[in-house]
């Protein structure tokens, strides 16, 4: 059955320091695989995406996530973080492929420190 | 960029209500739409499947009498708690999906409140 896991609960990073979320997945075929912020309250807005090519995939707000086949991996990172950053931050895979529904993770909250 | 309009985004009712959710695709066609549930610190887990024109796809352990589903249109769907109780007390979240993209296969709306008291 296709999952997905999201080891670390909540990290806290201090602004201006690198930040590496980290999401491992399990999936029969070649996974479609997407990373979501929420902000309290709110909906999900998608950072960036993985279908198929380039396994380094850059999103907006300076994110991007590396694709790693043999280690079922799918990390988000961002070289510096904003105060701004701070969310929840959910990994996602494709159970049916880019048009099927999606299988989230548990969820990475983020605290930045000023 | 493709917008999800979901409404009411807070409501609060008493015990026995039935609540109805919306969820529009403002300016891309859904042949599918998704509706999800968020429990307070939790994931979003897959509710249901909505398909135009067609019954909804429901999840395992989701009563589909108490989550009415209806996808009328290419535009809208909607979700109908019928009889709330307190433990129906969450936040939903719809998504559509623009049958004409595949890049970005869904749509978030951002979602609905729901308390019941």
């Amino acid at each position: 059955a296709q999952s997905v896991t999201q080891p670390d609960i909540h990290i806290t990073v201090s602004e201006g320091a690198s930040l590496e979320l980290r999401c491992n997945y399990s999936y029969g075929a070649t996974p479609y695989l997407f990373w979501y912020v929420q902000s309290p309250g709110q909906g999900l807005q998608l950072l960036l995406k993985y279908f198929s090519g380039d396994t380094l995939v850059q999103g907006i707000k300076g994110f991007e996530a590396e694709f790693k086949r043999s280690q079922s991996s799918f990390n988000l990172r961002k070289p510096s973080v904003h105060w701004r950053d701070a969310a929840e931050y959910f990994c996602a895979v494709g159970a049916g492929g880019s048009q099927g529904n999606l299988i989230f993770g548990k969820g990475t909250k983020l605290s930045v420190k000023p | 960029g493709a917008v999800v309009s979901q409404h009411p985004s807070r409501v609060i009712c008493k015990s026995g209500t039935s609540v109805k959710i919306e969820c529009r695709s403002l300016d891309f066609q859904a042949t599918t739409m998704f509706w999800y549930r968020q429990f307070p610190k939790q994931s979003l887990m897959l509710m249901a499947t909505s398909n135009e024109g067609s019954k909804a796809t429901y999840e395992q352990g989701v009563e589909k009498d108490k989550f009415l589903i209806n996808h009328a249109s290419l535009t809208l769907s909607t979700l109908t708690v019928t009889s709330a109780h307190p433990e129906d007390s969450s936040f939903y979240i719809c998504s559509a999906r623009d049958r004409r993209n595949r890049d970005q296969p869904q749509h978030f709306g951002d979602g609905t409140r729901l308390s019941i008291l």
